[in-house]
């Protein structure tokens, strides 16, 4: 899998959107974006993910960029519940096994504040 | 809508003693089946998964075991703990295929 590259933490006033960067520049043609969060003491969450084209739902905005080198994950009304810790990835879509696995880096510990 | 559930919340288990850690997903038909570790400050480990009934790989050597009795069940067991096996479980569940992996709340294991 491709390396990630994320700040290691980010503010945002609540209320206020909230966009996470990550940079994947050896991303290969076949490798998904996929965004998860984890906040202290429960599961991870999956969010959002997208091969090229920009995409959204409830959660979340994901915005790739056109060499697909870097992406941007919004949330457009952060709220206090959305601390945590935001994690990019990029994989082949597939089965997780050893060949294919689901690897959390470091992550970007985004603090929602009053 | 798809929903996992995963229990006991926590548990506090002796060493060599027993252990079975349980996991059921709702709303959705032969789905891949997972059991992950996660240390504190650290990553994912997987530990086992299932694409179905009765079919089981282990991707580390362990003392630990997995079963999946039916479709949407995947349990984690130990017949005798070790102060080792102290950490996080998470039970994941994906569609056929592979796409989003979706977590339960995780159990934390402590072995004293």
């Amino acid at each position: 899998d491709a390396k990630t590259t994320q700040p290691p933490s980010m503010d945002c006033a609540e209320g206020r959107a909230a966009n996470l960067p990550c940079n994947h520049s050896t991303i290969s043609g076949n490798e998904y974006v996929y965004w998860y969060r984890q906040i202290h003491s429960q599961g991870p969450q999956y969010i959002i993910h997208g091969l090229k084209n920009n995409e959204t739902n409830e959660m979340a905005s994901l915005i790739i960029t056109e060499d697909r080198k870097s992406s941007t994950l919004i949330l457009p009304h952060a709220t206090l519940r959305d601390t945590a810790v935001y994690y990019c990835i990029v994989r082949v879509e597939g089965i997780y096994n050893a060949g294919n696995m689901l690897t959390f880096g470091g992550g970007t510990r985004l603090m929602v504040k009053p | 809508s798809q929903t996992i559930h995963q229990w006991p919340a926590t548990l506090v288990q002796p060493v060599g003693s027993p252990l079975s850690l349980e996991c059921t997903v709702e709303g959705t038909s032969n789905p891949n089946l997972y059991w992950y570790r996660q240390a504190a400050g650290r990553g994912l480990q997987l530990l086992f998964y299932s694409v179905g009934i009765g079919q089981i790989s282990s991707e580390v050597p362990q003392n630990l075991s997995a079963s999946r009795p039916q479709d949407r069940q995947f349990i984690l067991s130990s017949k005798k703990l070790l102060l080792s096996d102290s950490g996080f479980y998470l039970c994941a569940w994906s569609r056929t295929g592979g796409s989003p992996l979706h977590f339960g709340n995780g159990t934390r294991l402590t072995v004293t």
